[in-house]
Formats: structure tokens, sequence, C-alpha cells
């Protein structure tokens, strides 16, 4: 079945370390998306990518890092920078004809 | 800024009963509209898009779109105990499918059996 992977879907991680989070699709879209979502406020944008080798600052970009080197692949880090990660993260890609956003089933990032 | 509204509840129905949930934007050029449904803990899920005026339907759920009062609403018919979730209204603000989506907060809504 055609879908968005991300991994893992609980992490744990210590101040001043990097994680990286893992989004893999096999739908075949051209663009992708990182949200963020903190209780009880919707999605934020992070980051968004339309083609390989390229991408595009959101409205909450600093503390995080992407990189989009297969079309299938989008992995986002949550970089030591970023001053308050604990929250929801969702991975999404665009059906281009209808700009249906299809969403990973999300990681959740904890830091202790 | 391009902002969404909701109203972020709790919306309280009796179950059978008409659930009608509301969201405004602020860029008059907005082209589509979406509603998803996210159940606590869960990745959004999408109920239905809608582009033109006026209503479309999906068996129970209803999208309505007002351009000029810059206006989307979902109606949910029959609204079950099940559709007790966190709605989502979500605009394209750009000019093409690959433009991103701006989100609202969301509306919890409650059925009651």
């Amino acid at each position: 079945d055609g879908g968005i992977t991300q991994s893992p879907k609980y992490l744990f991680r210590k101040e001043g370390q990097n994680v990286t989070l893992s989004c893999e699709q096999n739908l075949n879209h051209d663009a992708m998306y990182w949200y963020r979502q903190d209780p009880g406020q919707g999605l934020r944008l992070i980051y968004y990518s339309q083609i390989v080798n390229d991408f595009q600052k959101g409205d909450i970009a600093e503390g995080y890092s992407v990189s989009r080197e297969k079309k299938e692949s989008f992995p986002l880090t949550v970089t030591s920078a970023q001053k308050n990660p604990t929250a929801f993260y969702l991975c999404a890609s665009v059906r281009a004809d209808t700009g249906e956003l299809f969403f990973g089933e999300g990681s959740r990032l904890t830091v202790l | 800024q391009k902002e969404v509204e909701q109203n972020s509840g709790p919306l309280s129905v009796p179950e059978g009963a008409i659930a009608s949930l509301n969201c405004t934007y602020s860029d008059r050029g907005s082209q589509s509209f979406f509603w998803y449904r996210q159940y606590s803990g869960k990745s959004p899920e999408l109920i239905m898009f809608i582009y033109s005026n006026g209503d479309k339907e999906d068996g129970r759920f209803t999208a309505q779109l007002n351009k000029a009062s810059q206006y989307v609403s979902l109606l949910i018919r029959d609204s079950q105990p099940s559709d007790s979730a966190t709605y989502l209204c979500a605009v394209n603000m750009g000019d093409s499918g690959y433009s991103t989506l701006t989100f609202g907060k969301g509306t919890m809504l409650l059925v009651s059996p």
C-alpha cells in the first residue's frame, strides 16, 4: 500500500543532542513537508521541498535542518539550537492535482 | 499575515444531532479548502476538500464555502460518538498544488451517546 512512513514513533532526547526523524513516501509525490504540532495548537510548517535537492524554510525553521537527496525521502534533523523541541512532528506529501496533504503517523519527540 | 481561524471548542452535541464547524480565513485569493479530522495522538486524515462556492456533500459530511465572506464550514449529520475528534480547517493560499497549507488550531468535537 502507498503511504508515508515516519520513524521513530517515539523518541527521547537529552538536551544538547541532535536527532534525526525519518520520513519516506512511496506515493511518487514531488512535494514533501514537515509540520510541528504542540498541544492544543494547529500545525506549523517547518520546512518543505518541492523537488529533489531543493527545500524552503517554513514559518518556524530555526533550529531545524532538512535534506532532500531522493524523491522518496525527506529527513528532519532537530538540532540542539531548537529551544523547545518537545512536540509531535508530522511529515506529509502533497497530491499535486488536488493539493491534498497525506500525512505519516507522526513522531513524538520528548526532551528530557 | 495569512491566518485561518477556528473556534477551539469543545463543541458538544448529542448523538444523532448535526454538528456545525466553522472556519474563517484571511487571504481573499485562497483557492482550495480542506477539512481534516484528528483523533487524539494520531495524525490528521482528510475528510473532504472544496474549491467552489456552495455545498459539497460526501456521506454524512457537507462542506460549505462562501468566498465572499471568506468562510468555510463543515456539517456532520447524524453525529456519532466516533466523530469525537479535533477538526482542522486548512486553506491553500497559493496558486498551485505545491503551495503550502495554512492550518487553523482546530475545533474539538464531543459527541455524547
